[in-house]
């Protein structure tokens, strides 16, 4: 019950199109869902995340999705540039519990 | 604001030693997390430390323990290393606020041989 389930596992998009990323939690206790970003040799960097009180969140050109009844949320990146080729992790956790749960990663590639 | 730093960023191990990993958070948080990552299991939360105590724990063997200074620094240990037990382990920091978000550092690669 405390899996996140994450897909794709890798992607290619060309630049200026949408990324979309989508991602799936069993546990409704979750109240805390955020994207990490992770270049190779880095830790992952928090991207954004998202309360379940709220249907969607957008921050630049990232906006989370959240489906509550569907347990799904997903990550859209619009106009995505070279520099977002990287690997993004979605997570869940619950207030009070700084454990996070991890989803697999999706290897994202930005092609010319 | 300096971000979270770990040292080593790289050690190399022998089976059945014994290793110890250093996590400074930011200034001011007071939570450190610890995560292992493979490229098999993805990230795995180990264990997590508030005020010198140990609030939250991972499903991982005793082999694996931390423990948290009065000033928020941390440090994880390995004893008895295995093949296994190669990964980039990470620590990250948080407020412990109603935001709750947690900031990583760049890892320890461990390498066991």
């Amino acid at each position: 019950q405390q899996q996140v389930k994450q897909s794709p596992q890798s992607l290619i998009v060309q630049k200026g199109g949408i990324s979309i990323i989508n991602c799936a939690y069993e546990n409704t206790a979750f109240d805390y869902f955020p994207w990490y970003q992770q270049f190779p040799g880095k830790g992952p960097a928090l991207l954004i995340a998202i309360r379940p009180d709220v249907s969607e969140k957008k921050e630049g050109r990232f906006t989370i999705s959240f489906n509550k009844s569907a347990k799904q949320f997903s990550l859209h990146i619009m106009d995505s540039q070279p520099g977002d080729s990287a690997t993004y992790f979605c997570a869940a956790g619950y207030f009070g519990n700084e454990k996070l749960t991890f989803g697999t990663g999706t290897r994202l590639t930005i092609i010319p | 604001k300096a971000g979270v730093t770990q040292t080593p960023r790289y050690l190399i191990k022998t089976r059945g030693q014994q290793v110890t990993l250093s996590c400074s958070p930011i200034s001011g948080h007071r939570s450190v997390s610890w995560y292992q990552q493979t490229p098999g299991q993805g990230l795995q939360f180990l264990f997590e430390y508030f005020s010198e105590t140990q609030r939250n724990k991972g499903n991982f063997p005793g082999r694996f323990s931390g423990r948290q200074f009065s000033n928020s620094r941390s440090e994880m240990n390995v004893s008895t290393l295995e093949l296994g037990d190669s990964a980039l382990y990470l620590c990250a920091s948080s407020l412990v606020s109603l935001s709750y978000e947690q900031y990583f550092g760049p890892g320890t690669r461990l390498t066991v041989t």
